[in-house]
């Protein structure tokens, strides 16, 4: 039962290059999303999907794309990594009830630790 | 103002002790709340829904006020594995799609 798998677990990037996390999930969930986790800040939604071909911006979404092409699959990009996109990033997926997600659980992949110099 | 509030701690507890700590939020149309358990370096994980009636899962226990916005979470007769951060979780209706995450509050469980 892989539920929701995320790699790299970790990657050091130069200031300037870019790169693709990778997010998928086997249980047919509607929902997907990615946060960035820093110290003393929480989980920050960076971008969200309610479905194939659809996504939106989360409250920090600059500097990052997404994609959903596939209900499984929900890369995040890094177009030109900075210093300040150091963090630990998780991916996270959620059944939809209707159109809400307001009473169901979150299940999140094992996290990126991403550094940027 | 942050949507999601929490004393960060941490809270330094002997095993078998109590511990409680609150979290608050700001909209005040919130509909659903939820404790998430990360534990260090990991991924956080649900450890229970807040119910408006308040709900008991074993040692913990979860309690909703909605005059003065916030949600509690007690656990009874602590255990070393009880040593994490717990993350206080609000949905609100307005934002039907986003979880607003307080930033924790640790939790160091000592023999």
């Amino acid at each position: 039962n892989a539920g929701v798998t995320q790699t790299p677990k970790f990657q050091v990037l130069k200031t300037g290059q870019s790169m693709t996390l990778q997010c998928a999930q086997d249980m047919n969930h509607e929902y997907m999303s990615w946060y960035r986790q820093d110290p003393g800040m929480g989980l920050r939604l960076i971008h969200y999907s309610v479905g194939a071909g659809i996504t939106d911006q989360g409250e920090v979404p600059n500097g990052y794309n997404v994609s959903r092409s596939t209900t499984e699959d929900f890369p995040l990009r890094l177009l030109s990594a900075a210093p300040s996109q150091t963090s630990v990033y998780f991916c996270a997926s959620s059944s939809l009830q209707g159109t809400q997600i307001m009473n169901t659980e979150a299940f999140f992949g094992q996290g990126t630790r991403l550094t940027v110099v | 103002r942050k949507e999601v509030e929490q004393d960060p701690g941490p809270f330094n507890v002997p095993e078998g002790a109590t511990v409680a700590f609150n979290c608050t939020y700001s909209n005040s149309a919130s509909q659903s709340f939820f404790w998430y358990r990360q534990d260090c370096r990991k991924e956080p994980k649900l450890l229970m829904s807040v119910y408006s009636s308040g709900n008991e899962d074993g040692r913990f226990t979860a309690q909703l006020n909605r005059a003065s916005q916030y949600i509690s979470l007690l656990i009874r007769d602590s255990k070393l594995s009880d040593s994490a951060t717990y993350l206080c979780v609000v949905i609100a209706p307005l934002n039907d799609y986003k979880l607003s995450f307080g930033a924790g509050t640790t939790v160091t469980v000592r023999a």
